[in-house]
């Protein structure tokens, strides 16, 4: 059984930078997929912020592609979510996910299989 | 603005077939997949692909596709299947991912 547990500090001030990691049990990054970011403004819709490859290949929402970082460490099966500058906009349920979209193949439409419970990140002084 | 547009939303009486649908141009070349979200809980897989169910998915839980809609069905809706749906697709340059606004699901 595949699991996903963000973690994270629950507050972040204003123009620093968020930082959340996602544990994966039950499945080894590098065998294959690549691995989400989700996120969703409290009352509103979900926003993809980006996916890894176990290589480190990344892709990014590009409303957010100047501000975010995605990396991956195979060793502790895990991988990682940095947004810097943030403002209250980004306050948050930051979701990780399991991606299962080959993103070299145009033919491969994708789906996000496994989610962790989400966590809250809030942006506030 | 998302490239994905859903119905804010729809309402269906108990036992009823409700639809749900998802427009948006990258679903002329990409399958969309649908989550369900219940208050207070993480997304959940409920159709992917042509028209997959995930193990555990009731089977009163279809998809289809025609053009660029994309639809959700529920034959015989229940009460635990209002929530919020979401469709998500590949967008029209295949390098991002992107999810419609959503629609709320009230069982009547």
């Amino acid at each position: 059984q595949v699991q996903l547990q963000e973690s994270g500090p629950g507050l972040v001030k204003p123009s620093e930078t968020l930082s959340l990691t996602c544990a994966v049990s039950g499945y080894s990054l590098s065998n294959a997929y690549f691995w989400g970011w989700i996120r969703q403004p409290p009352g509103k819709g979900l926003e993809w912020i980006g996916s890894i490859y176990h290589s480190g290949s990344t892709y990014y929402n590009p409303s957010l592609k100047s501000r975010v970082s995605i990396s991956v460490d195979t060793s502790k099966n895990q991988f990682s979510l940095r947004l810097s500058s943030v403002t209250a906009a980004d306050t948050a349920v930051y979701y990780c996910a399991r991606d299962r979209v080959d993103y070299y193949s145009s033919g491969s439409s994708g789906d996000f299989d496994y989610w962790g419970q989400g966590t809250l990140v809030t942006v506030s002084s | 603005s998302s490239e994905l547009t859903q119905d804010p939303a729809v309402s269906v009486a108990l036992g009823q077939t409700v639809r749900i649908t998802c427009q948006g141009d990258s679903l002329r070349n990409y399958y969309a997949s649908w989550y369900q979200q219940r208050a207070g809980q993480a997304p959940v897989l409920v159709i992917y692909g042509k028209n997959i169910r995930p193990s555990g998915i009731p089977d009163r839980f279809s998809g289809s596709s025609s053009g660029n809609t994309a639809s959700l069905t529920i034959t015989g809706a229940q009460a635990e299947d209002e929530a919020d749906y979401y469709c998500n697709s590949r967008d029209s340059s295949g390098n991002h991912r992107v999810f419609g606004g959503g629609t709320k699901l009230t069982v009547l």
